[in-house]
């Protein structure tokens, strides 16, 4: 089972909101990503979680979150979002084990900021 | 700076047709390689990983890997309308993350 689960699909939020994006996998993989795509663009790296801890966190604004409750669950909480952020957030996750990184992308949010 | 390199596109082939997919990187230790599918507004979806010289296949594809010239290839034979969509490459490289690189990908159009 390669399943990666994102909910909710779809969010719209305005700017001054809170709100929670969640992923989980089953996959037994210890290492945890997340992505923001925009239209036509690869994904750009925000976070990455390797063993539950945060490993790195590409300067990412502070009003992204993310949270590693456990080994399956990965949290994004938002917080006084601007439209620029309205993208497609992936989530991904990998073994990490040498040299297999494939990395099991879930459905996606896609969000909009109003 | 790694950086992958790939012909956005779009790429156009006729059903039934060989398309040829090529992405290339910078960084020679380089050690794994990966092909990831997107269709619009889909999220991506892994295809092939290959992380020696040579060829590999799974079904109508083939991943080329050369690491002399830096390049990755992707053949998808008997091409389908249902494979037009979004390719991705992307590459790890040691000694850091192992986090992959993104290229920008190359758009593929099979048409009937």
């Amino acid at each position: 089972d390669t399943e990666v689960t994102q909910t909710p699909k779809h969010l719209v939020m305005g700017m001054t909101n809170k709100k929670s994006l969640k992923c989980e996998q089953h996959m037994g993989h210890r290492a945890m990503y997340w992505y923001k795509q925009k239209a036509k663009k690869p994904p750009e790296l925000m976070f990455v979680y390797s063993y539950e801890k945060l490993s790195i966190n590409e300067s990412v604004p502070s009003r992204f979150s993310p949270e590693c409750p456990n080994s399956s669950l990965l949290n994004l909480h938002l917080h006084a979002l601007q439209p620029e952020d309205s993208a497609l957030y992936l989530c991904a996750s990998s073994p990490t084990g040498l040299p297999n990184y494939e990395q099991y992308f879930g459905p996606g949010t896609r969000l909009t900021v109003t | 700076q790694k950086e992958v390199e790939q012909n956005s596109g779009p790429l156009s082939v006729p059903e039934g047709a060989i398309a040829s997919l090529n992405c290339t990187y910078s960084d020679r230790g380089s050690q794994s390689f990966f092909w990831y599918r997107q269709y619009s507004g889909k999220s991506p979806e892994l295809i092939m990983s290959i992380y020696s010289n040579g060829d590999k296949e799974d079904g109508r594809f083939t991943a080329q890997l050369n690491k002399a010239s830096q390049y990755v290839s992707l053949l998808i034979r008997d091409s389908q309308p249902s494979d037009s969509a979004t390719y991705l490459c992307a590459v790890t490289v040691p000694g850091g993350s192992y986090i992959p690189t993104f290229g920008r990908g190359t758009s593929l159009i099979v048409h009937p």
